[in-house]
């Protein structure tokens, strides 16, 4: 029972590089979400996804891009990264909106 | 705008004791709420959650009380063990064009002293 798993678990970017963080969940959960974690400020929502082919901005997007072209998996991509976005970037599932999530455990990123 | 409020950073607490872990909100619209739990290099885990049709929910060691009046919830852990030192996030949902996501506060890092 694997529930969310998230690769890799830590990285180092230099600014400008590019990577895609990948979610993955076996619950068969419709909704997705890619939260940043960062000191004093919570969790932050990135982006979410509502099904299979959808995505749709949270509060704070920039910087960022998604996809779910599976059901299973959630893609969270930085084209150009920044040393801004050094965070710990959880991703998160649920079966509907009754249901409270269940979260990966985390990858952390640090862009020098 | 923060919608979801946890004013207390950090809360150390001695074995054995009441933890009060406070959470405000501003939005009258949130109707159920949840507590998660998270310990370092870990994600966040589900502990407790309430519906704004009760005032309180219980859960073993675990109770969270809603004041919908004052916009106020709180979680109670009796009696406090070492193994509650985590960081506790309160979190509402928040409807939006047909779409449900959660807005989280900023947590409290509790300490339970051995």
């Amino acid at each position: 029972n694997a529930g969310v798993t998230q690769t890799p678990k830590f990285r180092v970017l230099k600014t400008g590089q590019s990577m895609t963080l990948l979610c993955a969940q076996d619950m068969n959960h419709e909704y997705m979400y890619w939260y940043r974690q960062d000191p004093g400020m919570g969790l932050r929502l990135i982006h979410y996804s509502v099904g299979e082919g959808t995505t749709a901005k949270g509060e704070v997007p920039d910087g960022y891009n998604v996809s779910r072209l599976k059901k299973q998996n959630f893609l969270l991509g930085l084209e150009s990264a920044a040393p801004s976005q050094t965070s710990v970037y959880f991703c998160a599932s649920n079966r509907d909106k009754s249901y409270g999530y269940t979260f990966g455990s985390g990858t952390r990123l640090t862009v020098v | 705008d923060q919608q979801v409020k946890q004013n207390s950073p950090s809360l150390s607490v001695q074995e054995g004791r009441i933890s009060i872990l406070n959470c405000d909100y501003t939005n009258s619209m949130f109707d159920y709420f949840l507590w998660y739990k998270k310990y370092p290099a870990e994600g966040p885990t589900f502990l407790i959650s309430i519906s704004s049709i009760k005032d309180k929910n219980e859960d073993g060691r675990f109770t969270v009380f809603l004041n919908k009046s004052a916009k106020h919830l709180s979680l109670h852990i009796v009696p406090s063990q070492p193994g509650d030192s985590a960081v506790y996030f309160c979190a509402a949902p928040l409807t939006t064009s047909g779409t449900y996501k959660y807005i989280f506060g900023t947590g409290t890092r509790l300490k339970v002293l051995a």
